[in-house]
């Protein structure tokens, strides 16, 4: 069973291009959580999403970042015109249910650079 | 505002010795506690948890306190491994009440185990 798969693992990116991170979740898992690593920093919730739905995205930037969940197919956390501030880790979590004893699993994260 | 707090940001402990981690939390409403570890360039693990009906949870050598009237829990490993050095994060979440398993982390311990 393969865990929680993010690609690319290294992405750079220049001022203005568009960063698009992808998250497969664990098999079984409809659950998918993107939180965001600045350096020297702790994880920051960004975006809580179910398959087809957004279910919270009170962490999210208000411009310039959205994420998807599609029916079929990965999740995409998307940044359009990338600034030098966005440089950060970014892990994706998986969890099957909410309110089980079952815990969000991470990835391994995306690293984006912003040159 | 900071909701988890790990105030240490790093700890250094002989191999053998008992090592302690420590974390404050400000919101009343948080109903699960959990410790991850981390290594550089890769996702966050699962350690162990406990939920707020408890004031004590242990899994082999890792076994973590929750004081609810003082909003703190902590994390005894013991006994320390060199193995155990990495960044060690406290999260909690509003899992029960609120039905979600989006994370709230701390800043991060970085625990140094000297042979």
């Amino acid at each position: 069973n393969a865990g929680v798969m993010q690609n690319p693992r290294h992405l750079v990116r220049r001022r203005g291009q568009e960063a698009r991170l992808r998250c497969s979740p664990m098999k079984g898992h409809s659950h998918v959580y993107w939180y965001r690593q600045l350096p020297e920093e702790g994880l920051k919730f960004m975006v809580y999403l179910q398959k087809e739905n957004i279910i919270d995205e009170s962490g999210m930037p208000k411009e310039r970042f959205s994420a998807e969940f599609p029916k079929e197919g990965p999740s995409i956390l998307r940044i359009q015109q990338v600034v030098r501030g966005d440089s950060a880790a970014y892990f994706c979590a998986s969890s099957p249910l909410t309110g089980t004893d079952t815990e969000a699993f991470f990835g391994q994260g995306t690293r984006l650079t912003v040159v | 505002d900071q909701q988890v707090k790990q105030n240490s940001p790093s700890l250094s402990v002989q191999e053998g010795r008992i090592s302690i981690l420590n974390c404050d939390y400000t919101n009343s409403m948080f109903d699960y506690f959990l410790w991850y570890k981390k290594y550089p360039a890769e996702g966050p693990t699962f350690l162990i948890s406990i939920s707020s009906i408890k004031d004590k949870n242990e899994d082999g050598r890792f076994t973590v306190f929750l004081n609810k009237s003082a909003k703190h829990l902590s994390l005894h490993i013991v006994p320390s491994q060199p193995g155990d050095s990495a960044v060690y994060f406290c999260a909690a979440s509003e899992k029960y009440g609120g039905a979600t398993n989006k994370l709230i982390f701390g800043t991060g311990t970085l625990l140094a185990v000297q042979p």
